[in-house]
């Protein structure tokens, strides 16, 4: 697998390996992160999400890992395939707790 | 059965112009948000609706005014459009805060 130092705005990787995306986020009150796939032309569409009272949660594919101590998040896709080509983006939510804040995405290229 | 939809997709229109975007959501969701993606994909956030209500205004220009007739819509309107609104505009609709969001898929505005 490949992984990444805190946001890097490109990753690339080959069909099969495991990718982790990294996000550092900014205030230590969020409780609740989240993190989306875009598609070219497409909106963001969810993929995981956390609440702090956690620090991984499992999906499909995905796994989500948060370390409060740092204020870290990272995204970590198995098996990786051409159709997780996308920019990603985590987010965390406001200090009111009424909107998002995105970060900004990592675009992963997977070549097959 | 598209869950938020935008209308239109894409707008090109001249600078000093007057223009809406409507967004409809038949998702039951209680909440839902205006934001803008720049060139380089950064999202923020513009608005924030709770049952038809303001909850969210960030620093956005007064030409933007938001319009919730019912808990469904929530549309956008732009007076004198400048240059510098050029962006995508995404709409977004949650069950409340701190819940994922369900985005549309965007409409590009162009400003000539």
């Amino acid at each position: 697998g490949e992984s990444v130092g805190l946001h890097l705005p490109t990753l690339s990787v080959q069909e099969g390996d495991n990718s982790i995306i990294n996000c550092a986020y900014s205030n230590s009150a969020s409780d609740y992160f989240i993190w989306y796939k875009q598609e070219s032309g497409k909106g963001p569409q969810f993929i995981i999400d956390i609440r702090s009272n956690m620090d991984k949660r499992q999906g499909q594919r995905v796994t989500v890992l948060l370390n409060k101590t740092v204020k870290h998040l990272s995204l970590q896709i198995a098996a990786t395939q051409p159709g997780d080509s996308a920019v990603y983006f985590c987010a965390e939510n406001s200090q009111a707790g009424t909107a998002l804040i995105f970060g900004k995405g990592t675009t992963l290229s997977v070549s097959s | 059965d598209t869950a938020v939809s935008q209308t239109p997709k894409y707008l090109v229109t001249q600078m000093g112009n007057d223009k809406s975007i409507k967004c409809e959501q038949n998702l039951g969701h209680d909440t839902m948000y205006w934001y803008k993606q720049d060139s380089k994909k950064f999202l923020k956030i513009m608005f924030s609706y709770n049952n038809k209500e303001l909850i969210i205004n960030e620093t956005v220009p007064n030409r933007f005014s938001p319009k919730s007739p019912d808990k469904a819509h929530l549309n956008l309107h732009i007076n004198s459009l400048e240059l510098g609104d050029s962006a995508v505009y995404f709409c977004a609709s949650s069950h409340s805060v701190n819940q994922p969001q369900h985005f549309g898929d965007g409409t590009r505005l162009s400003i000539l």
